[in-house]
């Protein structure tokens, strides 16, 4: 089965930038869409295909994927942006394959 | 707005059933595939199963393959899922969730609580 590894906690303080990592075999050859879940709340598409933003998500979050390693990007952190972050991709037999979280908690 | 809105959701004694609803709304649901992925208390997001457009292609993770059955009738701009033989492994919040290219999910419904408990 293919693993999406991610680092559990990531702490930042407001204004810094925090990097979100997801490590995946030859994970640079898919496609990795990001998602921020809050608790209580829905989840959030926030990067899509690697590094493009949906409408309304701000320019703060970009992404990238290259190797075994895909990267979330938070800039200039926001208390608003502490949540869980899962990175996902689709995979041909596991289909839809999510990271294992990654909290991210605002100073 | 487009919008998602799960119900269904309730406590169920081991081995019993549930039928999970979602319901879609400012957008042409006949027109997209559709997926629910759940999270168990204290875990991750973990994928359930998914539904073409037309019904034509259905999937399910091993974990409820043979248990749940997914459904959508596209007249009512409804997605469900029939959950049978539960177990405790079961107890999750399930969101229901759109497809868009490249296999991404938006936006997700906000989720509805199943507990399997005696």
């Amino acid at each position: 089965s293919y693993v999406l590894t991610q680092s559990p906690s990531v702490s930042v303080a407001p204004g810094q930038t925090a990097r979100i990592t997801c490590g995946g075999n030859n994970i640079g050859s898919k496609s990795v869409h990001w998602y921020q879940h809050k608790p209580g709340q829905a989840p959030v598409l926030v990067v899509y295909d690697d590094s493009d933003r949906p409408s309304g998500i701000p320019e703060r979050f970009s992404g990238s994927n290259s190797g075994n390693t895909a990267t979330l990007t938070i800039s200039r952190v926001e208390a608003g942006d502490e949540a869980d972050y899962y990175c996902q991709v689709w995979h041909s037999s596991d289909h839809y394959v999510f990271g294992t979280g990654t909290k991210v908690t605002v100073l | 707005e487009v919008q998602l809105v799960e119900s269904g959701g309730g406590l169920v004694k081991p081995g019993g059933s549930l039928r999970l609803s979602c319901a879609a709304s400012g957008f042409t649901f006949s027109s997209f595939n559709m997926n629910w992925v759940r999270q168990a208390p204290g875990k991750g997001l973990e994928w359930v199963s998914s539904i073409s457009s037309s019904s034509s292609y259905i999937d399910y993770a091993d974990s409820v393959k043979g248990r749940f059955t997914i459904s959508r009738d596209n007249a009512k701009n409804s997605l469900y899922l029939q959950m049978n033989s539960l177990r405790a492994e079961d107890t999750a919040v399930y969101y229901c969730a759109r497809e868009w290219f490249g296999h991404r999910f938006d936006p997700w419904g906000q989720g509805t609580l199943v507990t399997v408990s005696s």
